[in-house]
């Protein structure tokens, strides 16, 4: 069954560090894997996705994600923190076969930039 | 701003009580999907329409209903409602082109007492 995890509930980073935030998934066949973000009392936002060719996917606000077929992971990475990305970031996958009309959500990760 | 519009923005109402939840999609996307977000939870997909027709079903209860008409809005019907029914309801929309990703509304926030 198709799934991702995101092992780590929060990040916390010093403002001006490289953040990231892991993401592993879980699928047959090839995966289309996204990334979005959550501020307080908002909407998700799409921020990135991968669906085939490179496996350094670039996104908005400066974010990217490496896509790892080896270790089924798609990380997402910042190489200069800003107190401004702090938030609740979602990875997600498409689902396969008959779910394909499915996306699944990992649980979220709070992202902490501290000053 | 995505292009997803939901309706109420807040809503406030008793055990017991119904309540229904608008969506009007991004123009152009055919899908719309409903997400349930409580507090430490994570999204919880309810369900999916495509140009009327429902797609895929998720964790919904058979208290919740959705539907989708004709201009392609959708409205999730929330009845009998229960404290634990008390969350974030998202709808987004998209395309059905397998890479599309899904765009998504503000939310409505659902607190019952």
């Amino acid at each position: 069954a198709q799934s991702v995890a995101q092992p780590e509930d929060q990040v916390n980073v010093a403002e001006g560090n490289p953040l990231t935030v892991k993401c592993t998934y879980s699928v047959s066949g090839n995966p289309y894997l996204f990334w979005y973000v959550q501020y307080p009392n908002r909407g998700l936002q799409f921020l990135l996705k991968y669906i085939t060719g490179d496996n350094l996917v670039k996104g908005s606000y400066g974010f990217e994600a490496e896509f790892n077929k080896s270790q089924t992971s798609f990380h997402l990475k910042k190489p200069s923190a800003l107190v401004s990305d702090s938030a609740l970031y979602f990875c997600a996958v498409r689902g396969e076969g008959t779910n394909f009309n499915k996306f699944y959500f990992g649980s979220g990760t709070k992202l902490n930039v501290k000053p | 701003d995505s292009g997803v519009t939901q309706t109420p923005k807040h809503l406030i109402t008793a055990t017991g009580q119904r309540v229904t939840l608008r969506c009007s999609p991004r123009s152009g996307d055919l899908s719309v999907y409903w997400y349930q977000q409580s507090l430490d939870q994570g999204l919880q997909f309810l369900i999916q329409y495509y140009n009327g027709e429902e797609r895929a079903k998720g964790n919904i209860l058979e208290r919740f209903s959705a539907q989708q008409f004709p201009d392609l809005h959708s409205e999730l019907n929330l009845s009998s409602l229960e404290l634990g029914d008390s969350a974030l309801y998202f709808c987004a929309s998209g395309t059905e082109l397998p890479t599309g990703e899904l765009f998504f509304g503000e939310g409505s926030r659902l607190t019952v007492l």
